[in-house]
């Protein structure tokens, strides 16, 4: 199994809403990533995850904050954001940090804020 | 900064057809690099991963070379498919956990 699933598949928030976003795996991997992909444009690394520690944070404004309260999870929560955060958030996970272990990839939240 | 570029941005074939995809990156200090397929609206699916001792890997119809000291690298896909239809993203891994991507290949296979 191969899987990481992400919810929910869709998000339409208002400005003043709190919601989060859920990442799960059962891969046994130690390492998860937050990255944020604007249309037709690349994912980018917001933050990495290693054994349940916060290890990069990539100067993401802090209305994202995430949280990963077990090896198994990983959430993003979000409050007061701007039109401009309205993207495809995507969630991933490797074995561990080293540079050889392949990342994989959910089929990520897409997020529009009104 | 890494910086990496996907040569051409929409390519369109009819199918059976041989193509080629172009990854070019600035700094030859990676890791490894490795390619991805994403369909529209969806998550990335891993294809292929070449370490940069490596100098290809090859799945199925799909083979991936990788040209460090020259900052390239190439997938080839052999006799296309219409669900071959993706976006195709290389990244390269200079550190641990940092991945930086290509700009995308948008890639249309002609029944």
């Amino acid at each position: 199994d191969t899987e990481v699933t992400q919810t929910p598949k869709h998000l339409v928030m208002g400005m003043t809403n709190k919601k989060s976003l859920k990442c799960e795996q059962h891969m046994g991997h130690r390492a998860m990533y937050w990255y944020k992909q604007k249309a037709k444009k690349p994912p980018e690394l917001m933050f990495v995850y290693s054994y349940e520690k916060l290890s990069i944070n990539e100067s993401v404004p802090s209305r994202f904050s995430p949280e990963c309260p077990n090896s198994s999870l990983l959430n993003l929560h979000l409050h007061a954001l701007q039109p401009e955060d309205s993207a495809l958030y995507l969630c991933a996970s490797s074995q561990e940090r080293g540079a050889e272990n392949i990342q994989y990839f959910g089929a990520g939240t897409r997020l529009s804020v009104l | 900064k890494q910086e990496v570029t996907q040569i051409p941005a929409a390519l369109s074939v009819p199918e059976g057809e041989n193509l080629v995809l172009n990854c070019s990156f600035t700094d030859s200090a990676i890791y490894n690099l490795q390619w991805f397929r994403q369909d529209p609206g969806k998550g990335l699916t891993s294809l292929l991963l070449i370490q940069s001792s490596q100098r290809e890997q090859t799945s199925g119809r799909l083979n991936a070379s990788l040209d460090k000291s020259s900052g390239r690298s190439t997938l080839y896909i052999a006799a296309s498919q219409p669900g071959d239809s993706a976006t195709y993203l290389c990244a390269v891994r200079p550190g641990a956990n940092n991945l930086f991507f290509g700009t995308g290949t948008r890639l249309t296979v002609i029944p």
